[in-house]
């Protein structure tokens, strides 16, 4: 299928393994923070929310972490799938958005699971 | 529920011509936006629409337009291609694009300018 973003960092990790992708955020007053999951061909599928009055949200096999100090995010998956292959995106809502959606991503990272 | 529905999903347009992109979003949903994506820029957010109304824009020229109709569904319109504007234009949906709405994206429109 077709693909985005042909020059991402790639993070390689064995079936079954943990995997952490980490994510470095631009605006410290951002309030709102998401990851996304994208596989080829596909628009970005929505996987977890933070808000910045938080800083762990747990999911089904995810969870996410959230350090204002040094504006840094990590998606955490427990027990890493084929079907988690795909690219990850942290995005964040900048305070100069009304309080509306204007969603800034990040340039991504590449998810290789090994059978 | 059907998702964001975007058409066409794939066209080739010529330099200097125009592009008009749909898209439907999640019945219910009353915020769309739209976001360019690209190899070398990633994803970048053009513009968000409530109740036909543009709330915010992202840093694009006035080339890129577009509107919302009382539906919600909503297009994007390119005028004056450049080769540069080749992307997958995306569009998502959420119910009022507060922030803290899911937003949910639909599969893209790949547009290819020769």
């Amino acid at each position: 299928g077709e693909s985005v973003g042909l020059h991402l960092p790639t993070l390689s990790v064995q079936e079954g393994d943990n995997s952490i992708i980490n994510c470095a955020y631009s605006n410290s007053a951002s309030d709102y923070f998401i990851w996304y999951k994208q596989e080829s061909g596909k628009g970005p599928q929505f996987i977890i929310d933070i808000r910045s009055n938080m800083d762990k949200r747990q999911g089904q096999r995810v969870t996410v972490l959230l350090n204002k100090t040094v504006k840094h995010l990590s998606l955490q998956i427990a027990a890493t799938q084929p079907g988690d292959s795909a690219v990850y995106f942290c995005a964040e809502n900048p305070p100069n958005s009304g309080g509306y959606q204007k969603v800034t991503f990040g340039t991504g990272t590449k998810l290789q699971v090994i059978p | 529920k059907a998702g964001v529905t975007q058409t066409p999903r794939y066209l080739i347009k010529t330099r200097g011509q125009q592009v008009t992109l749909s898209c439907s979003p999640i019945s219910g949903h009353r915020s769309v936006s739209w976001y360019q994506q690209t190899p070398g820029q990633g994803l970048q957010f053009l513009f968000e629409y409530f109740s036909e109304t543009q709330r915010n824009k992202g840093n694009f020229p006035g080339r890129f337009s577009g509107r919302q109709f009382s539906n919600s569904r909503s297009e994007m319109n390119v005028s004056t291609l450049e080769l540069g504007d080749s992307a997958l234009y995306l569009c998502a949906s959420s119910p009022t694009g507060a922030t803290g709405n899911t937003i949910y994206f639909g599969e893209g429109s790949w547009l290819t300018v020769v």
